[in-house]
């Protein structure tokens, strides 16, 4: 079974540009979740999103925003890029159950690099 | 949004000895989760708890669901210089489906 993959592995982007960041969740996962680490850092999280809508956002500003497809996909998009963006953006997806325990996985991330 | 409190924050051992770690979250869960990060990478699942008291082994890594719900333990036996790496924790609240993380503890192998 394929786990979660994200693309481009690598972004290079300069200030003011937007990004789109994309993941495929495991098959049979509903839920896709967005983290941002910066260099040396914890895991932030940004976003949450399940059978298509936003559950939960995390502290950061509205230039960060996604959404999730019908295949359960996803995609976050980062506008007027500024510097202190550069960080690995890791989705992770996990099965949600009405109360039920849960794992999430995680996927390689991708590299945003804001020249 | 909730951070949990994982310690030591880093740690510096010889080969062969022992690692404990831990963290500590102020509501209480009903998943806890323990990750390694390699550098550059995403992080890996490494247990998986979903029991108060649960004790769970993945070669010579143990964790433990504290009885208060509020806790979870990882040891690493005869660390070996491969087991550098981040180790996190995350945690599920009961009432909801969001997941926190612990800020991290950086082991070092020494050989």
């Amino acid at each position: 079974e394929a786990g979660v993959t994200q693309s481009p592995t690598h972004l290079i982007k300069t200030r003011g540009q937007q990004a789109t960041l994309r993941c495929s969740p495991i098959s049979g996962h509903t839920s896709v979740y967005w983290y941002q680490q910066a260099l040396g850092l914890g895991l932030q999280f940004l976003l949450w999103y399940d059978e298509g809508e936003e559950r939960n956002r995390g502290n950061f500003p509205p230039r960060f925003s996604g959404r999730q497809f019908p295949n359960y996909s996803s995609e976050l998009n980062v506008n007027a890029l500024e510097l202190e963006d550069s960080a690995l953006y890791l989705c992770a997806s996990s099965r949600v159950g009405s109360g039920r325990s849960d794992t999430q996985y995680f996927g390689p991330g991708t590299r945003l690099t804001v020249l | 949004g909730q951070q949990l409190n994982q310690s030591p924050q880093s740690m510096f051992i010889q080969e062969g000895e022992d690692v404990s770690m831990n963290c500590t979250s102020s509501s209480i869960f009903n998943t806890w989760l323990w990750y390694k990060q390699d550098p550059g990478e995403g992080p890996v699942l490494l247990i998986a708890l979903y029991k108060a008291g649960e004790l769970t082994s993945n070669g010579r890594l143990t964790a433990q669901f504290g009885i208060t719900r509020k806790d979870s333990f990882l040891n690493i036996s005869a660390s070996i210089p491969s087991d550098v790496g981040i180790y996190f924790c995350a945690g599920q609240e009961a009432t909801g489906n969001q997941f926190y993380f612990g800020t991290g503890t950086s082991l070092t192998v020494i050989p």
